[in-house]
């Protein structure tokens, strides 16, 4: 089955530095890759997703780039803020009735 | 709004009873999965169901059972068997059973059992 490696597990940094989170997959036949932010109490939720045809994708200061070659995809936050801070995941799936499989979660922490 | 319920948010029993916790969502969604989340180890699949009155155990799924009788209800019941039972529960739902949608969570019910 797929395996999702997610580093690193925790990562602070300053306000208005970048942050990039990078998780690797094993399954050359996935090709769907959300992250999802998960803040403190509450469920995660989505923040943005790639899909396999795309090699990068941009929404304000988040984006995710896609390397299947490799098979790794990576999440790029500029200018980060406080409320930034949280736990991220990424996850990987496929066609068919596959369920997604999660990394273990990043956690950010941002220093004003 | 569209979106998915867990009810209650927090939960105490005692030990060796039995605990429903609900999970509801007017996103009309095929897909409900269960997920445990203990600290620092992500997200661990209970069960899913891609569809009404059928369901699949996930990676985690003994001594806990579920019922899908309607596309809008996947409650999960936490038994007396499981040995470890005190955790943050979340729930979660997708449009696609293909796994090429995102799922979208709950709240989360924390469970504690003493």
């Amino acid at each position: 089955g797929e395996n999702v490696e997610q580093h690193p597990s925790t990562l602070s940094v300053q306000e208005g530095d970048s942050a990039v989170i990078k998780c690797t997959y094993s399954d050359s036949a996935s090709n769907y890759f959300p992250w999802y932010k998960q803040e403190l109490g509450k469920g995660p939720q989505l923040i943005i997703d790639i899909r396999s045809n795309v090699g990068e994708k941009k929404d304000q200061r988040i984006a995710v780039t896609l390397n299947k070659t490799a098979k790794h995809f990576s999440l790029h936050i500029t200018e980060t803020q406080p409320e930034d801070s949280a736990v991220y995941f990424c996850a990987a799936s496929r066609g068919g009735s596959y369920i997604p499989t999660f990394g273990r979660g990043t956690s950010l922490i941002v220093h004003p | 709004d569209g979106g998915i319920t867990q009810s209650p948010k927090y939960l105490f029993r005692k030990e060796g009873q039995n605990v429903t916790l609900s999970c509801e969502q007017n996103l009309n969604h095929d897909a409900m999965y269960w997920y445990r989340q203990d600290p620092g180890q992500g997200l661990r699949l209970i069960y899913y169901s891609q569809i009404v009155n059928d369901f699949q155990k996930g990676d985690i799924a003994e001594g806990y059972s579920v019922s899908r009788e309607k596309k809008e209800s996947f409650p999960l019941t936490v038994t007396s068997a499981q040995k470890n039972p005190t955790a943050f529960y979340l729930c979660a739902s997708s449009a696609q059973t293909t796994g090429n949608s995102p799922l979208h969570f709950g709240n989360g019910t924390r469970l504690t059992v003493t």
